[in-house]
């Protein structure tokens, strides 16, 4: 149970197009949802926290209109990368607190090359 | 706010060989402690968490972990590991009460025949 799937697992753009990622919770409803960025041999990175039915909540030094994230139901959260540049080629995580759990379960990521 | 140490970037292990991740946190309030694994281009599978009780915890794979509150720390054990243990290893914790979970640095384990 508590499955979190990540769509798509990879994706390449070209530079100033934008990119939409989604995360669906499977059998559990995400309240709140947490979307990490991850660079090569790092450590994850959260960047916005969502929260279904509100704005998201975003790290300092995170560009919010860059990062648009869309939480507009319980069991879907996107995150669309505006104008993608190189620089923001990552591996892309989303995340989400299972109540009962004690946990946090995520999705598989999703890999961007933006040439 | 909350912040997690783990103090090896790299262990290479021999197969059979037992292992010992280490991982300190800092915290002022209670926390829930988590280790996690990624293998490469993927997202993170849980190994074992600690929430209350026993200071010992089981997880899957063979993992186990101790919850030492004196010494903040949260150290991941395996007695004998596998070609396919190689993979990245990551720390974290949220507090008690709160939302956020933070992330070690992470540690990979290159397990060598």
């Amino acid at each position: 149970g508590a499955v979190v799937s990540q769509h798509p697992s990879r994706v390449i753009c070209k530079s100033g197009t934008s990119v939409k990622i989604e995360c669906r919770s499977l059998d559990f409803q995400a309240t709140t949802m947490f979307w990490y960025r991850q660079f090569p041999k790092q450590s994850l990175m959260l960047m916005a926290t969502s929260n279904e039915g509100s704005k998201a909540t975003y790290e300092q030094g995170v560009e919010k209109d860059k990062f648009l994230i869309n939480h507009a139901s319980l069991t879907l959260s996107t995150l669309t990368v505006t104008s993608a540049h190189p620089e923001d080629s990552s591996f892309y995580i989303c995340s989400a607190r299972v109540q009962g759990f004690g946990g946090y379960t995520f999705g598989s990521g999703t890999r961007l090359t933006v040439v | 706010a909350q912040s997690v140490t783990q103090l090896d970037s790299q262990v290479p292990v021999f197969e059979e060989a037992p292992v010992e991740l280490r991982c300190n946190y800092s915290s002022s309030v209670s926390v829930y402690l988590f280790w996690y694994v990624q293998y490469p281009n993927q997202g993170l599978q849980l190994l074992l968490k600690y929430l209350s009780g026993s200071t010992l915890v089981k997880g899957i794979n063979g993992f186990e972990a101790e919850f030492n509150k004196s010494q903040t720390s949260f150290h991941l054990r395996k007695p004998s590991v596998h070609i396919s243990d190689t993979a990245e290893y990551f720390c974290a914790v949220s507090e008690a009460a709160g939302n956020k979970l933070t992330f070690g640095g992470g540690t990979r384990v290159l397990v060598k025949p």
